[in-house]
């Protein structure tokens, strides 16, 4: 099946700083990635939708002036969480969608700690 | 609205017993797609299968099953047999038609295999 990877796959910061991550499709193109986020012991909510060339579509209570989404190119999209907080520490997992099967794929996940 | 209910959070079973996830989703679309996940310990979702509204058909792969009966809105996953690396979290999720957008997923049942 087709490949999505991210980097980094863990990350520490401090409070305050920004992070970025990036979700990128290695063998196919997508127009659309999608972000989810996890916290511990839960199910994956989506956050955004994120779309080449055009802005991202921010679920209900999603702060979209906090997670940046750029999806500059058919093969990275990346999210910023900016200025975080310990209440962002999560699993963030990226899914690209790949329209010839019509089929998402997932990336491994970013685990952000925010201390 | 979409909705995906796995009403059990966490199922224990010693090893070569068999085990069913029961899974129920609202959707007010007729053609749709379900799916089943594995999140072992690592966070990294594997996908395990996908069905569209349109078949009904139980499928079966190795020790995995699935039952699907639009009659009770039910999307089961069997494994027969047990085995400790079964061990992980199971996700049922379901999208709309087209190109899988705006995937929800259940809040997940967590699996412990005990030899």
């Amino acid at each position: 099946g087709a490949v999505v990877s991210q980097h980094p796959s863990r990350v520490i910061c401090k409070s305050g700083t920004s992070v970025k991550i990036e979700c990128r499709s290695l063998d196919f193109q997508a127009t659309t990635m999608f972000w989810y986020r996890q916290f511990p012991k839960q199910s994956l909510m989506l956050m955004a939708t994120s779309n080449e060339g055009s802005k991202a579509t921010y679920e209900q209570g999603v702060e979209k002036d906090k997670f940046l989404i750029n999806h500059a190119s058919l093969t990275l999209s990346t999210l910023t969480v900016t200025s975080a907080h310990p209440e962002d520490s999560s699993f963030y997992i990226c899914s690209a969608l790949d329209r010839g099967p019509g089929e998402q794929f997932f990336g491994p996940g970013t685990r952000l700690t925010v201390l | 609205a979409q909705k995906v209910t796995q009403a059990q959070t966490e199922i224990s079973v010693v090893e070569k017993e068999d085990v069913t996830l029961d899974c129920v989703y609202e959707t007010r679309d007729t053609t749709y797609y379900l799916f089943w996940y594995k999140q072992p310990p690592s966070g990294e979702l594997v996908f395990l299968i996908r069905r569209n509204s349109f078949d009904e058909q139980n499928e079966i792969s190795g020790r995995y099953s699935w039952n699907f009966q639009k009659s009770t809105s039910s999307f089961n996953f069997t494994i027969t047999a047990s085995q400790v690396v079964d061990s992980a979290v199971y996700f049922c999720a379901l999208s709309r038609f087209y190109n899988n957008n705006d995937m929800r997923f259940g809040a997940g049942t967590r699996l412990t295999v005990k030899p």
